[in-house]
């Protein structure tokens, strides 16, 4: 257990309105990622980070913002949802730079109507 | 860019059947090999992952063998059981990192399992 967590599980929202979504952990891990899941696309990296004001654009970031002013929390913005932004959301880690894997929070189900 | 392709799904067997879910891959150098699966209503675990050419992965079962020479890590498992059912997620990350630090994983588009029983 990489202790993350992922907040809010499920939200709804309306088009048109800010959302930020909270990954958290608990291990000081240097390494965390945003992804989203769609159907037919798998998963694709949204933003990720190398640490605390250390954060870098994945290959789906129009649309997205992040943020990371303490190690254990990442936080994803929409600054203004849109319907195209309906997805499971996941955000994930990894513990440093010799460790391959990484280890996935259990995600957030976003809906914007 | 690095990509993943594995087959398409929905996959559906029967219970103590042979599975196999292919999967190849395009990438610059030598990446790290996984496969990662996802049960209804969670976030994805790894399975198993290979680090070099020829390396087997394995774990609950499951076997996937890294070939360089056809660039595919195939996940097969001799005898799969309901349980097994889930979403099954190739995917590779390149060890070389401008940064000197973790990539990012390139996934598969998944291909969903059913086993019957």
């Amino acid at each position: 257990d990489a202790g993350i967590t992922q907040s809010p599980r499920h939200k709804v929202t309306e088009t048109g309105t800010p959302v930020t979504l909270r990954c958290h952990q608990t291990e000081n891990h240097r390494y965390m990622y945003w992804y989203r899941q769609d159907p037919g696309h798998g998963l694709r990296l949204i933003h990720y980070s190398y640490g605390v004001k250390d954060t870098d654009k994945g290959e789906v970031s129009d649309g997205y913002s992040v943020s990371r002013s303490k190690t254990e929390d990442f936080l994803l913005t929409l600054e203004s949802a849109t319907s195209s932004q309906t997805s499971v959301y996941f955000c994930a880690i990894t513990p440093d730079f010799l460790t391959d894997t990484q280890y996935f929070g259990p995600g957030t189900r976003l809906t914007v109507l | 860019g690095d990509s993943v392709t594995q087959m398409e799904g929905p996959v559906t067997l029967s219970e103590e059947a042979f599975l196999t879910i292919n999967c190849t891959y395009t990438a610059t150098g030598y990446p790290s090999l996984f496969w990662y699966v996802q049960y209804p209503g969670e976030g994805l675990q790894l399975l198993l992952k290979a680090t070099k050419a020829d390396d087997k992965g394995s774990n609950k079962g499951f076997e996937a063998t890294y070939r360089k020479e056809t660039t595919s890590f195939h996940l097969e498992k001799g005898s799969v059981q309901v349980s097994d059912s889930a979403v099954y997620f190739c995917a590779l990350k390149n060890k070389v990192n401008s940064r000197g630090g973790s990539e990012k994983l390139v996934f598969g588009k998944g291909t969903k399992l059913t086993v019957n029983p």
